[in-house]
This record gives C-alpha cells, sequence and structure tokens, in this order.
C-alpha cells in the first residue's frame, strides 16, 4: 500500500530564508505526486505535480520540488520564505495503477515564518 | 463564484443527532470526494462519486452516508453522531477522477460533537 512521510511535523524559517520541506513515499513503481497547502481555516490549494515528465517541477508562489526516484523522495523547496507562506502543507501521492484516484496524504507540515 | 461550496461551514450538535453537510461544485467536473481532516489535521478520504456512482468507500461506519442527487453535488449525511465524529469535513472534486488530476477543495465544515 502507497505511504507517504514528511519528516518534521513543524518547520520554522526567518523570512527571506531557505523554505524545504521533505517527503517521502514508499512505492515500487513512482506514483503521480503532489504538494497542496492549506492556509488557515481554508480547503487545500494545490501547489504543484509530478506526473512523469521533468523530475523538477515548479509550481505556484515560488515553489517548486524535486522528483528524485533513488530517493524516492519529492522535497519543496523556496528559495525565499515570505511571511505568507506560514501554512500546512501536505505532500500527496496517487498510484498510477489506479482507474480513479485515491489520494493518500502526508501528515502534514506546518511551516511557520520569523520576522 | 466559488468552485467547490459547502455548508454549514460550523456545526454545532450533540451526541445521537443526525446532521448533513452539503457540498456543490460549479467545475463541471465528474467526480466529487469526501475527506475527513482529524485534530491533528491528518487527512483521509471517505468517498468518492463519479457521476453519481460510488467509486470509493473508504472504511467509514454506516451511519455516514453520502448521496449524490446529480454530478455537481455531493451532500453527506450522519446519523446518531458520535464525540468522536467530531472534526473537519472537507468536500473536494477533480475533473474526471484520474489519478494525476488535480482535487479542488471546498473551504470546510468544522463539526463539534458535544
Amino acid at each position: 500500500a502507497q505511504s507517504v512521510t514528511q519528516l518534521g511535523s513543524h518547520v520554522s524559517v526567518s523570512e527571506g530564508a531557505l523554505v524545504l520541506l521533505r517527503c517521502n513515499y514508499s512505492s515500487s513503481v513512482p506514483p503521480y505526486l503532489f504538494w497542496y497547502v492549506q492556509y488557515p481555516n481554508q480547503g487545500l490549494q494545490l501547489l504543484l505535480k509530478y506526473t512523469s515528465a521533468a523530475t523538477l517541477v515548479k509550481g505556484i508562489n515560488g515553489f517548486e520540488a524535486e522528483f528524485k526516484k533513488s530517493e524516492t523522495s519529492f522535497h519543496l523547496t523556496k528559495p525565499s520564505a515570505h511571511m505568507s507562506d506560514a501554512a500546512e502543507y501536505f505532500c500527496a501521492v496517487s498510484d498510477r495503477g489506479t482507474s480513479y484516484d485515491k489520494v493518500i496524504f502526508g501528515p502534514g507540515t506546518s511551516l511557520s515564518v520569523i520576522p | 463564484d466559488t468552485a467547490v461550496s459547502q455548508t454549514p461551514k460550523y456545526l454545532v450538535t450533540q451526541m445521537g443527532n443526525d446532521k448533513s453537510i452539503k457540498c456543490e461544485q460549479n467545475l463541471g467536473h465528474d467526480t466529487m470526494y469526501w475527506y475527513k481532516q482529524d485534530s491533528k489535521k491528518f487527512l483521509k478520504i471517505m468517498f468518492s462519486y463519479n457521476n453519481k456512482e460510488l467509486i470509493i468507500n473508504e472504511t467509514v461506519p454506516n451511519r455516514f452516508s453520502p448521496k449524490s442527487p446529480d454530478k455537481a453535488h455531493l451532500n453527506l449525511h450522519i446519523n446518531s453522531l458520535e464525540l468522536g465524529d467530531s472534526a473537519v469535513y472537507f468536500c473536494a472534486s477533480s475533473r474526471n477522477g484520474q489519478p494525476n488530476e488535480k482535487l479542488f477543495f471546498g473551504s470546510g465544515t468544522q463539526l463539534s460533537v458535544l
């Protein structure tokens, strides 16, 4: 069965510093991979997704993620954190072999940005 | 226009009551979902419907019954509410339910069972 782990339930960075949020998946076949963001009292929004094209995926708000098959990882980065980036971030996977998706979400990482 | 809208936003009720949450999407999508987010922010799929047909039915108590009158609507009815049902419930939709499709989420319904 698919599973997703996110190392670090809470990450704090200073404004302007690099943001790195970690995600690892367990699957013998590379799945589809997603990062979603949830701002307080809102639903989740897609930041970016990996489907099988370029391994470096660019998303909205300056975020990007790199798929590394050898490490079964899909870490999310942003060169310079803004205060508005403070939110909950979820890595998610879905199985390529299914007809209908069953997206499995990781436990989430809460990002705090310190002025 | 809100793409995926769900009502109510907050729902406070007593144990044993029956309640419903409504969801509508105006994106023309074929597939709709219900997710449950617990107090630790863990998000888990409950149900999915594709063109009014039940596709995914996770291990959810049968007190939870989804209903899809048409592909733009997916409602969730909960009977005999229990304390453990307290959570945030999210409705979502996707274009066709394929595994590489983006999910569009509503803003959530925070259910508190007293």
